[in-house]
């Protein structure tokens, strides 16, 4: 298996709901990302895990919680969010070290907040 | 930080033309990776690159660590190959740089 499985694919939710995007990996990966990708912009990091620890939080907001259950799944909970929030969501896993391999990217959770 | 600057923004090719996207970057890396975007889509790793050159199919990147730039090229174009072409960077343990892309148009 050599692929990253996003779930849902699509999403829509009020800002009072309270939802969670779904990652998965099966290549043993020690290393998983969420980012966040507004149209025709480059994707910008939000959180690293490194062997299922977070390691990099770049000053998201709160209501953004992530989750690494197993070294095979991450999580994103999502609560109180904003219009302004609506983009796709990627996720992408790695090796721990380059000279081991590149990144992975799911396809995505496109996420729209009414 | 490092900085990764891509040329040209933008480009649009004719069917069978021959094309060249270049990437610059300003610190030294431990990799450089190209990337595809189809509109609307998820990202798909093409190249991951420390030296040298490769090759897939129509594509193949190159880099120059000397000059700290690589550059895409793509034989015999295609419109399947319209996509934006991500270029990004690592050092060690640190996550991905990336450029800004370059979108990229081949008509029929």
């Amino acid at each position: 298996d050599t692929e990253v499985t996003q779930t849902p694919k699509h999403l829509v939710m009020g800002m009072t709901n309270k939802k969670s995007l779904k990652c998965e990996q099966h290549m043993g990966h020690r290393a998983m990302y969420w980012y966040k990708q507004k149209a025709k912009k480059p994707p910008e990091l939000m959180f690293v895990y490194s062997y299922e620890k977070l390691s990099i939080n770049e000053s998201v907001p709160s209501r953004f919680s992530p989750e690494c259950p197993n070294s095979s799944l991450l999580n994103l909970h999502l609560h109180a969010l904003q219009p302004e929030d609506s983009a796709l969501y990627l996720c992408a896993s790695s090796p721990p070290t380059p000279d081991r391999g590149g990144y992975t990217f799911g396809s995505g959770t496109r996420l729209t907040v009414v | 930080k490092n900085e990764v600057e891509q040329s040209p923004q933008n480009l649009t090719a004719q069917e069978g033309e021959f094309i060249t996207i270049n990437c610059s970057y300003s610190v030294g890396i431990s990799a450089l990776h190209w990337l595809q975007q189809h509109p609307g889509g998820g990202i798909v790793s093409l190249f991951m690159l420390s030296s040298g050159k490769k090759k897939h199919g129509r594509l193949i990147a190159t880099i120059n660590i000397q000059e700290k730039h690589s550059s895409l090229h793509i034989t015999a174009s295609h419109p399947r190959d319209s996509a934006v072409y991500i270029c990004a960077v690592n050092s060690g343990n640190t996550p991905l740089v990336f450029g800004k892309g370059t979108r990229l148009s081949v008509i029929a």
